[in-house]
């Protein structure tokens, strides 16, 4: 079965300072994996997506995100982050066989402020 | 370049009711997923159509059922509406080719 973890409910940086959201994910076959930002009341914006290839995978706004197959993780991160970056954050992963090909399953999501 | 359009934005149904939502995928997609996202969740998986058949189906009842045109664009109809059937609809577009997922802004629907 597919899953997803976020095991922060919230993230709380400094303006200028780094900033990781964490994400691990559980799959059969090989993953898909996505990282989308949510604004109050608002849809789901994408940020990166890993498919193949390299493992950094640089995506909008300055984020960019890690892939690591043997901890099965793929934590969003950002070197400097801004006020405006302070959001819900969702990881998402889908398998790239099965039954369940094409379905997205979500974590919980991560909220992430960023103060002045 | 249009995205996902969703229609209403906002809807407030009574127990009982039946309700439809609808989505325009963005230009070049022809796979439509719904999901549910109930508040403080993230989005759960609802169905996925393609080719105006449905062709993956999550863990929810019939009262949830679909239909996909053969402009892509598609409904979400629920029957029997309850209470817990309170949340955010979002509806995501996609194409085979690009494994890329674009959401719309959602329909808040609340079930009084």
């Amino acid at each position: 079965a597919q899953s997803v973890a976020q095991p922060e409910d919230q993230v709380n940086v400094a303006e200028g300072n780094p900033l990781t959201v964490k994400c691990t994910y559980s799959v059969s076959g090989n993953p898909y994996l996505f990282w989308y930002v949510q604004y109050p009341n608002r849809g789901l914006q994408f940020l990166l997506k890993y498919i193949t290839g390299d493992n950094l995978v640089k995506g909008s706004y300055g984020f960019e995100a890690e892939f690591n197959k043997s901890q099965t993780s793929f934590h969003l991160k950002k070197p400097s982050a801004l006020v405006s970056d302070s959001a819900l954050y969702f990881c998402a992963v889908r398998s790239d066989r099965g039954s369940t090909l094409g379905r997205l399953y979500f974590g919980r999501g991560t909220q992430l402020t960023v103060w002045p | 370049d249009a995205g996902v359009t969703q229609s209403p934005t906002h809807l407030i149904k009574t127990r009982g009711q039946q309700v439809t939502l609808r989505c325009s995928p963005k230009s070049g997609h022809d796979t439509v997923s719904w999901y549910q996202q109930a508040l403080g969740q993230g989005p759960q998986f609802i169905f996925q159509y393609y080719e105006e058949e449905e062709r993956q189906r999550g863990n929810f009842p019939d009262r949830f059922s679909g239909h996909q045109f053969p402009n892509y664009s598609s409904e979400l109809n629920v029957n029997a509406l309850l209470l817990g059937d309170s949340a955010l609809y979002l509806c995501a577009s996609s194409s085979d080719e690009n494994y890329g997922y674009t959401f719309g802004s959602g329909t808040r629907l609340t079930v009084v």
